[in-house]
């Protein structure tokens, strides 16, 4: 089976800090994704990535960056995060054009 | 503009009877639907899909139906289970040049009561 791993599953941050999401997937997957779930709005895509050093936007990219530099693991950056941002975090991989595999996800609050 | 719409935030059912989601696309270039069961704390998993050149797909309890005319498609899910209990997505993928995507809509909450 897939496995795609967050790195925490809860994270408590301060507003203006830097915050790193961690996501490591091991079934050399070329497309990773991360999503945040909020209350009525289901999954809203952040960005992802089709292969190594690339990415691209998804709906809500702002106040976020990514990061992959290895196949199997893809970074959610928070360059300064903000109250509004407190949400559940997920991340995803998967090979062909369909249907994903998630991570558990890391439940993100900002204070 | 949402393009994936589920509009029952909630939906109640007795054990043993069916289970039936709905969902709404806009997109004409979406050619593939899948469906996914979250339960809280827990990522979404993999439930069953469909694609744009067929209009059923089963997987013993789950059955979803496409209609393309009416951008429509649906679960159905019989007979229901307690263990059925969860939020459920419907998604969306089409392929934009480098990678397929998936838009979810915002999830249908299954209660299967006793």
């Amino acid at each position: 089976d897939v496995k795609v791993t967050q790195s925490s599953r809860y994270l408590v941050k301060r507003t203006g800090e830097k915050v790193f999401l961690e996501c490591v997937q091991d079934m050399d997957h070329e497309n990773m994704f991360w999503y945040r779930q909020d209350p009525g709005l289901g999954l809203r895509l952040i960005y992802f990535s089709y292969d190594v050093k690339m990415k691209e936007k998804g709906d809500i990219p702002e106040g976020y960056s990514v990061s992959r530099e290895k196949k199997e693991r893809f970074s959610l950056i928070l360059e300064s995060a903000s109250t509004n941002q407190t949400s559940m975090y997920l991340c995803a991989s998967g090979r062909s054009n369909y249907g994903y595999t998630f991570g558990s996800g890391t439940r993100l609050t900002v204070v | 503009d949402q393009q994936v719409k589920q509009n029952s935030p909630s939906l109640s059912v007795q054990e043993g009877r069916i289970s039936i989601l709905n969902c709404d696309y806009t997109n004409s270039m979406f050619d593939y639907f899948l469906w996914y069961k979250k339960y809280p704390a827990e990522g979404p998993t993999f439930l069953i899909s469909i694609s744009s050149i067929k209009d059923k797909n089963e997987d013993g309890r789950f059955t979803v139906f496409l209609n393309k005319s009416a951008k429509h498609l649906s679960l159905h899910i019989v007979p229901s289970q307690p263990g059925d209990s969860a939020v459920y997505f419907c998604a969306a993928s089409a392929r934009t040049g480098t990678a397929s995507k998936l838009t979810f809509g915002t999830g249908t909450r299954l209660q299967v009561t006793l």
